[in-house]
């Protein structure tokens, strides 16, 4: 267990309406990531973070926002959420060394409904 | 990174040893080849990674092959828990950007 939670772990919202999804860890793993998972599309990363306030775009970074102002929390917003990111979120932090960061661990997931 | 190709689906009956095929043929020197899998709902789960010798955890074993080109990860005793989709992903071993999931094998274990 490498302490990831995720909160909320269920949410529906409004069209329209912003919506922060938070994951944190215990252990101050350096690399954390947002992947959102779909029918037919698989996981697909959403933004990633190297370190506090370091932050980078991934596959499907449109339409949602980051931030990391500490090391253990690494918030996932939607600004104006839309029926398209209806979802299940899941949060990862990579427990590998620094020669391999590929080795990552999973939080529970978040799952979104927007109506 | 290089792409992969796996089975859409395998078969195993429980209590047998499970091998799990991945095609990774345009694998570069530096790239290593990682598993996940993932039970319904739940997040992905780490289960071995390798970059050119055979590794072995308390869940699994990986067999990549001399050239690097393929690698079979093995169950040895599948339990019908072993039932989910299987990620064969390849991927150098720094940087932050995380992993790129395909659609994996899905693993169905029989009783």
């Amino acid at each position: 267990d490498a302490g990831i939670t995720q909160s909320p772990r269920h949410k529906v919202t409004e069209t329209g309406t912003p919506v922060t999804l938070r994951c944190h860890q215990t252990e101050n793993h350096r690399y954390m990531y947002w992947y959102r998972q779909d029918p037919g599309h698989g996981l697909r990363l959403i933004h990633y973070s190297y370190g506090v306030k370091d932050t980078d775009k991934g596959e499907v970074s449109d339409g949602y926002s980051v931030s990391r102002s500490k090391t253990e929390d690494f918030l996932l917003t939607l600004e104006s959420a839309t029926s398209s990111q209806t979802s299940v979120y899941f949060c990862a932090i990579s427990v590998g060394t620094s020669l391999n960061t590929g080795e990552l661990f999973f939080g529970e997931g978040s799952r979104l409904t927007v109506l | 990174d290089a792409k992969t190709t796996q089975p859409p689906s395998m078969d195993c009956a429980e209590g047998r040893a499970a091998n799990l095929p991945c095609n990774h043929s345009t694998i570069s020197g530096n790239e290593y080849v990682y598993w996940y899998r993932q039970i319904h709902s739940q997040g992905p789960q780490y289960i071995i990674h390798g970059l050119k010798n055979n590794e072995t955890n308390e869940m699994a074993s990986l067999i990549i092959t001399e050239d690097r080109k393929s690698s079979t990860l093995i169950l040895p005793h599948a339990t019908l828990r072993d039932t989910a989709v299987y990620y064969c992903i390849v991927r150098g071993g720094g940087g932050a950007d995380g992993l790129t999931f395909g659609k994996g094998t899905h693993l169905i274990i029989q009783p």
